[in-house]
C-alpha cells in the first residue's frame, strides 16, 4: 500500500516559522496537496499543486516538492494556525487512489 | 459558490449497510471535469479517503475497502450517494464528502462531515 509520512507533531513559537514534512519515496513526481483542519471542523485546502495557494489562503503558507520529501511551510505563524496538516496526493499512474498522510499537529507555543 | 452537505443516520448497527448522502449546490453533477468524493475519519485518526464518483460515472474506491463500497449519483437531484455494507464498530467515524479540483487531484470544497457511529 502507499503511505505518505508526516511527523506526528511540529511546536513552533508566535512569528516563527513551522515547516511540515511529507515523505514518500517518489514524492517529487506527485503534486501535493495540503489540508488544514480545526478541531470539529472539515479540513480546508491551503495549498494544492505542491505550491499553489486557493483564493482567500494567507501568503504566509507556501510548498515545495522535490526528491522524496514535500514541505508545507508556514511562515510568521499565529495562534489560529494551531491545527492538524494533512499532506494528500493521487496515485494515478497505477490505481488512481487518492492517498493522505498520517497528519501533523501543529501547536503554538 | 459551492457547496457540499451530507445527511444519514448518526447510529448504524454492526453488519447493516450505511446509506450516505451528499446534496451539492453551486455545480451540476454531469459538467465535464466535475468529480465528488467521499473521505472518513475515526475519532481523532486520519482521514482516509473511500471513493470519487466522475461526472462520466467514473467510479474509483479505495483498494481496501472496494468491496463494500458503492457510489452513485442522482443528477436530478444534485446527490452523490454513498453505500457502505457490512458496517463495524470500526467504521465509526465523520464522513465527508468534497468536490474535486477541476485541474487538479486535491479536494478544494468539503462537506460539514456527518458523524456516523457503528454500535449494538
Amino acid at each position: 500500500s502507499y503511505v505518505l509520512t508526516q511527523p506526528p507533531s511540529v511546536s513552533v513559537a508566535p512569528g516563527q516559522t513551522a515547516r511540515i514534512s511529507c515523505g514518500e519515496d517518489n514524492i517529487g513526481g506527485k503534486s501535493v496537496h495540503w489540508y488544514q483542519q480545526k478541531p470539529g471542523q472539515a479540513p480546508v485546502l491551503v495549498v494544492y499543486n505542491d505550491n499553489v495557494r486557493p483564493s482567500g489562503i494567507p501568503e504566509r503558507f507556501s510548498g515545495s516538492n522535490s526528491g522524496t520529501t514535500a514541505t508545507l511551510t508556514i511562515s510568521r505563524v499565529e495562534a489560529g494556525d494551531e491545527a492538524d496538516y494533512y499532506c494528500q496526493v493521487w496515485n494515478g499512474y497505477t490505481d488512481h487512489v487518492y492517498v493522505f498522510g498520517i497528519g501533523t499537529k501543529v501547536t503554538v507555543l | 459558490q459551492i457547496t457540499l452537505k451530507e445527511s444519514g443516520p448518526t447510529l448504524v448497527r454492526p453488519t447493516q449497510t450505511l446509506t450516505l448522502t451528499c446534496t451539492v449546490s453551486g455545480f451540476s453533477l454531469n459538467i465535464s471535469g466535475v468529480a465528488v468524493g467521499w473521505i472518513r475519519q475515526p475519532p481523532g485518526k486520519a482521514l482516509e479517503w473511500l471513493a470519487f464518483i466522475h461526472w462520466d460515472d467514473d467510479k474509483r474506491y479505495s483498494p481496501s475497502l472496494k468491496s463494500r463500497l458503492t457510489v452513485t449519483k442522482d443528477t436530478s437531484k444534485n446527490q452523490v450517494i454513498l453505500i457502505m455494507t457490512n458496517m463495524e464498530p470500526v467504521d465509526t467515524g465523520t464522513y465527508f464528502c468534497a468536490h474535486k479540483g477541476f485541474y487538479y487531484h486535491g479536494m478544494d470544497v468539503w462537506g460539514q462531515g456527518t458523524t456516523v457511529t457503528v454500535s449494538s
